[in-house]
């Protein structure tokens, strides 16, 4: 059964700092990793989608990286801002045939908080 | 375009009691999905749709059924509702996993307090 840890659990950083939030999985049989924001109380958010073909996906400051045999993914997020205090979640795409990748595996998350 | 709606936004249930949780979108998505997050955690999958008519289990079905009459809308059904299914609860879709796109676009979220 596939796992997913995401470390730290919580994280405060003075504004501008440059951070990086870890995400780890059990089966390296995946097909996508996704990571997600979620606001208080909101729905989540899309940031990045990486196919496991990939080994990294770039958005504006947000940098995503996947290593498929060690498990592990890194989001990365340069000069951070107040406007991105928010819970960030790692989802793994599992699933096979024509549904591979849409189901996914979500990670408790990293409560971020960047203060001014 | 809206993207995903919800209704109701909260509700609360008296146990025993049951109730449907709307989900409809407007972009398309072949792919439907429900989902329950409990405090602190991640979410969990509890069933998803490929298309209309077509519906299968995830990870934490028990309790719940689902329908897919049209591309559009994706209603969860909590029959017998019980403490367990607090929660809150999103929808989400996307397009096909061959599309390579699979990117998945949530709703707002239900949050159901069972008493």
């Amino acid at each position: 059964k596939q796992e997913v840890t995401q470390i730290p659990a919580a994280l405060s950083v003075p504004e501008g700092e440059n951070l990086v939030l870890n995400c780890s999985f059990t089966d390296s049989a995946i097909y996508n990793l996704q990571w997600f924001r979620q606001d208080p109380g909101k729905g989540l958010t899309s940031l990045l989608l990486i196919q496991s073909s990939q080994r990294e996906q770039t958005s504006g400051r947000l940098n995503a990286s996947l290593d498929k045999s060690s498990g592990r993914s890194t989001l990365y997020i340069a000069a951070s801002q107040p406007g991105d205090s928010a819970t960030y979640l790692c989802a793994v795409g599992i699933g096979q045939g024509e549904t591979s990748g849409s189901r996914l595996t979500f990670g408790e998350g990293t409560q971020l908080t960047v203060n001014p | 375009n809206a993207g995903v709606t919800q209704t109701p936004k909260f509700r609360i249930l008296k146990i025993g009691q049951s109730m449907t949780l709307q989900c409809a979108q407007d972009m398309n998505h072949n792919y439907m999905y429900w989902y329950r997050q409990d405090p602190g955690m991640g979410l969990k999958l509890i069933y998803y749709s490929v298309g209309a008519g077509i519906t299968d289990k995830g990870e934490v079905p028990n309790g719940y059924n689902v329908s897919r009459s049209t591309t559009e809308d994706f209603p969860l059904r909590l029959e017998l509702a019980a403490p367990s299914q607090t929660s809150v609860y999103f929808c989400a879709s996307s397009y096909a996993p061959r599309t390579g796109a699979p990117r998945q676009y949530f709703g707002p979220g239900t949050r159901l307090t069972v008493t």
